[in-house]
């Protein structure tokens, strides 16, 4: 099966500080991806990457930036956290390979910032 | 115009009815759809993808797809408490994005 993991299940945050948000698979997928999920608003792509060291831009990337040096591992980092940035962050991942792409989502991490 | 575009609801059917979830999508080169199932408080799990015209059955869940329309939809045969989640439908066109309609929430009455 595969498996996606968030580092953090709850996360309280203030204002102004640096956060980073990991995500790792274990299925050897070339596509992840970052979603913040709001209520009446649905899952939003904030970045995602197709290969290591590559990242393209989602829907809303303002105010966030992300980090994949390795395929496993995919890094979003808020580099200064503000108060609309609190939400629920989910990572995904995907591949390409054998004609499907579905996302497999980790458990997601509900920011808080204070 | 959103770009994938589902009732946000509640729907509510009885234990045993079939629930009938629906989508529409605004990218006529749009490949790959998807349905998803979130639990409150969980993140979401795929239910069914399709990607090609017509119907697709899993069990007690059907896809159907009609691309001419533009429109997706899920239905639940026999339905269980159990089923009640905000279901998710995800439509991908030709490059890496999926795009996520903000989700149905469906309770199911025993």
């Amino acid at each position: 099966d595969v498996k996606v993991t968030q580092s953090s299940r709850y996360l309280v945050k203030r204002t102004g500080e640096k956060v980073f948000l990991e995500c790792v698979q274990d299925m050897d997928h070339e596509n992840m991806f970052w979603y913040r999920q709001d209520p009446g608003l649905g899952l939003r792509l904030i970045y995602f990457s197709y290969d290591v060291k590559m990242k393209e831009k989602g829907d809303i990337p303002e105010g966030y930036s992300v980090s994949r040096e390795k395929k496993e591992r995919f890094s979003l980092i808020l580099e200064s956290a503000s108060t609309n940035q609190t939400s629920m962050y989910l990572c995904a991942s995907s591949s390409d390979r054998g004609g499907t792409d579905t996302q497999y989502f980790g458990p997601g991490t509900r920011l808080t910032v204070l | 115009q959103k770009e994938v575009e589902q009732n946000s609801g509640p729907l509510s059917v009885p234990e045993g009815a079939i629930a009938s979830l629906n989508c529409t999508y605004s990218d006529r080169v749009s490949q790959s759809f998807f349905w998803y199932r979130q639990y409150s408080g969980k993140s979401p799990e795929l239910i069914m993808s399709i990607y090609s015209n017509g119907d697709k059955e899993d069990g007690r869940f059907t896809a159907q797809l009609n691309k001419a329309s533009q429109y997706v939809s899920l239905l639940i045969r026999d339905s269980q408490p159990s089923d009640s989640a905000t279901y998710l439908c995800a439509v991908r066109g030709g490059g890496f994005k999926t795009i996520f309609g903000a989700g149905t929430r469906l309770f199911v009455k025993a």
